[in-house]
């Protein structure tokens, strides 16, 4: 019964290229939601999808940040031509339905250098 | 501004000691989660609560949802080194909202 599962664990790009984030959800989870966490701050709420839909993008910036949940594969989320502003911790976590408990991935490091 | 507000930000104690952190807010919350979490990894759900007023226990963890649903309490009693960590308190507006994080309380139970 895996968890939460987000590859990779660390990602090195530099600044003007693409990172790809990824997310698999526990199975039979069908909602999945990303976070932001830096140094002394708490989890930042970006993104709540639903399979193949965006429910709340809120928080996650307009520009060079999209999500994705398609059909089958993991969720996406993905950074255009990063910044050194977005190296954090970024979170995924999945629940069953909107009223369950969420529980998180282990996170991916992005570091912009 | 936080909307949820958690206090202390840092604690240090001795192993043995008992503590309480605090997570407020002026909103309230259908329902409240607490994680712990240890340097590079994810949160660990602890516990849920959805009803003012409730408690529930987990071994030596103690947690309480306000009555009026807008804060909660989280006690250890008898600290030992390996509840060492992050405390994060999570809140619900509304089903089918994501959940909104407080900035945590870092605890360090020193032997």
């Amino acid at each position: 019964n895996a968890g939460v599962m987000q590859n990779p664990r660390h990602l090195v790009r530099r600044r003007g290229q693409e990172a790809r984030l990824r997310c698999s959800p526990m199975k039979g989870h069908s909602h999945v939601y990303w976070y932001r966490q830096l140094p002394e701050e708490g989890l930042k709420f970006m993104v709540y999808l639903q399979k193949e839909n965006i429910i709340d993008e809120s928080g996650m910036p307009k520009e060079r940040f999209s999500a994705e949940f398609p059909k089958e594969g993991p969720s996406i989320l993905r950074i255009q031509q990063v910044v050194r502003g977005d190296s954090a911790a970024y979170f995924c976590a999945s629940s069953q339905d909107m009223n369950t408990e969420a529980f998180f991935g282990q996170g991916t490091r992005l570091t912009v250098v | 501004t936080q909307l949820l507000e958690q206090s202390p930000q840092f604690l240090s104690i001795q192993e043995g000691e008992n503590l309480t952190v605090y997570c407020n807010s002026s909103s309230v919350f259908s329902s409240l989660q607490w994680y712990r979490q240890e340097p590079g990894e994810g949160p660990v759900l602890l516990v849920t609560v959805v009803t003012g007023g409730e408690v529930k226990k987990l071994k030596r963890l103690t947690f309480q949802f306000g009555d009026a649903r807008k804060d909660s309490s989280l006690h250890i009693t008898a600290a030992q080194p390996g509840d060492t960590g992050l405390y994060l308190c999570a809140g619900m507006r509304r089903a089918g909202t994501a959940l909104i994080f407080g900035k945590g309380t870092t605890l360090s139970v020193s032997s």
